[in-house]
């Protein structure tokens, strides 16, 4: 049964700081891993899809990589601003599934 | 191109009732998954509806049942509700069953009394 984890599960960051969140899965046979952000009460945008195949990839300030043979995945933040303060959620999607398995997320504050 | 909407945006309920939450996939996306976020913890998967038929299920009892309609919207039914069933119900909805993007909605927040 995959599991996934995320450390640490919160971070407060003065602005303009690069951060790193990390994501691990117990199953490395995936087929594809997904970013996401939620801000409070509200559902999940979608920052990154990373497939297998895939060792990162890049949208504005924001990479991620992925190594499945270690399970582990990090969501690079450059210069953070305080309006990237949310809730990040990674989610694994295994080559048999049709869901995606989250983790309970790292909540982030970025302080003017 | 419009993006994923869920109705109602809140709603408050019973034990022992009976609630319904629908889902308006995006443009051109045939599947839908429906997923139940607890207060502090990442979203459950419940189920996948793809071209009207489950596609899979999480480990939810059967109370949570589920519809998708021709244009590929969705519900979520759940009956004889119970005081664990108040969260946040997601609907995310993708081109394919596997290898695409989801697209989440807004969400639905239930709370049972």
């Amino acid at each position: 049964k995959q599991e996934v984890t995320q450390i640490p599960a919160a971070l407060s960051v003065p602005e303009g700081e690069n951060l790193v969140l990390n994501c691990s899965f117990t199953d490395s046979a995936i087929y594809n891993l997904q970013w996401f952000r939620q801000d409070p009460g509200k559902g999940l945008t979608s920052l990154l899809l990373i497939q297998s195949s895939q060792r990162e990839q890049t949208s504005g300030r924001l990479n991620a990589s992925l190594d499945k043979s270690s399970g582990r995945s990090t969501l690079y933040i450059a210069a953070s601003q305080p309006g990237d303060s949310a809730t990040y959620l990674c989610a694994v999607r295994g080559n048999y599934g049709q869901n995606f398995v989250f983790g309970p997320g790292t909540r982030l504050s970025v302080l003017p | 191109e419009t993006g994923v909407t869920q109705s109602p945006t809140h709603l408050i309920k019973t034990r022992g009732q009976q609630v319904t939450l629908r889902c308006s996939s995006q443009s051109g996306h045939n599947t839908v998954s429906w997923y139940q976020q607890a207060l502090g913890q990442g979203p459950q998967f419940i189920f996948q509806y793809y071209r009207e038929e489950e596609n899979g299920r999480g480990n939810f009892p059967p109370r949570f049942s589920g519809l998708q309609f021709p244009n590929y919207s969705s519900e979520l039914n759940v009956n004889a509700l119970e005081l664990d069933d108040s969260a946040l119900y997601l609907c995310a909805s993708s081109s394919d069953t596997f290898s695409y993007e989801q697209y989440f909605g807004p969400g639905t927040r239930l709370t049972v009394t």
